[in-house]
């Protein structure tokens, strides 16, 4: 059975840092491409940010490039969202998710039950 | 970035209803268009894949169609656990955006 679970949410002041974690387990974790996806409070769903199943390509949103580092360990089948300088925009609820269904690595067939961040003073 | 916009943002419906939810892509997406479903408090569930594929598991009540920059999904029966709301999402280049989301709610 697949199972993504997600770690490392929390308040955080507006300037700081956090990294979330993903824990994968039921398939064969560097085969599939992953992603974060947000959603903030009462809002719709955002992707943040997605990786290879390799690491070796990486790709943004716009609203967080430079200020998040997406990474993955695949010996111990991890994926991590590395967040700086946050700000009160960037809280949501950060969803884990598998790529796998076709050929677009943006299809998201399992997802995490999430992790609330809260950025306020 | 592509833009996708969904119709309605609400949509009341009762029981056994035929429901259509409408997305339009900002350009042309090909057919690298998903549908989810999302209930309160809960993560997302794939429905629909590449505009017309269903998701393993998922009732053959939904179903999708579409190509370019027009798509729809359409629910030939709500049951009562159909309630929720409904994103699109476009996989044709990143950034891949979603909808703003329709909810389906009882009439």
């Amino acid at each position: 059975e697949v199972q993504l679970l997600e770690s490392g949410g929390g308040l955080v002041q507006p300037g700081g840092s956090l990294r979330l974690s993903c824990a994968a387990s039921g398939f064969t974790f560097s085969t599939y491409a992953m992603s974060w996806v947000r959603q903030a409070p009462g809002k719709g769903l955002e992707w943040v940010s997605g990786i290879s199943g390799t690491g070796g390509s990486t790709y943004y949103a716009d609203s967080v490039k430079g200020r998040f580092t997406i990474s993955r360990d695949n010996s111990k089948n991890m994926m991590y969202l590395q967040m700086n300088s946050l700000r009160a925009e960037h809280t949501a609820v950060y969803y884990c998710a598998k790529a796998g269904v076709g050929v677009a690595d943006g299809n998201f067939d399992y997802w995490g039950q999430g992790t609330l961040v809260t950025v306020s003073s | 970035d592509i833009q996708m916009t969904q119709s309605p943002s609400s949509l009341p419906a009762s029981v056994g209803d035929r429901v259509t939810i409408t997305c339009r892509a900002s350009q042309s997406i090909s057919s690298y268009l998903n549908w989810y479903q999302q209930k309160p408090g809960k993560a997302p569930k794939l429905l629909i894949y590449a505009a017309s594929s269903l998701q393993s598991g998922v009732p053959s009540r939904f179903s999708g169609s579409g190509s370019g920059t027009d798509f729809t999904l359409t629910i030939s029966s709500l049951q009562p656990e159909d309630f929720a709301t409904y994103y699109c999402q476009q996989t044709y280049s990143t950034p891949w955006t979603f909808g703003q989301g329709t909810k389906v709610e009882i009439k």
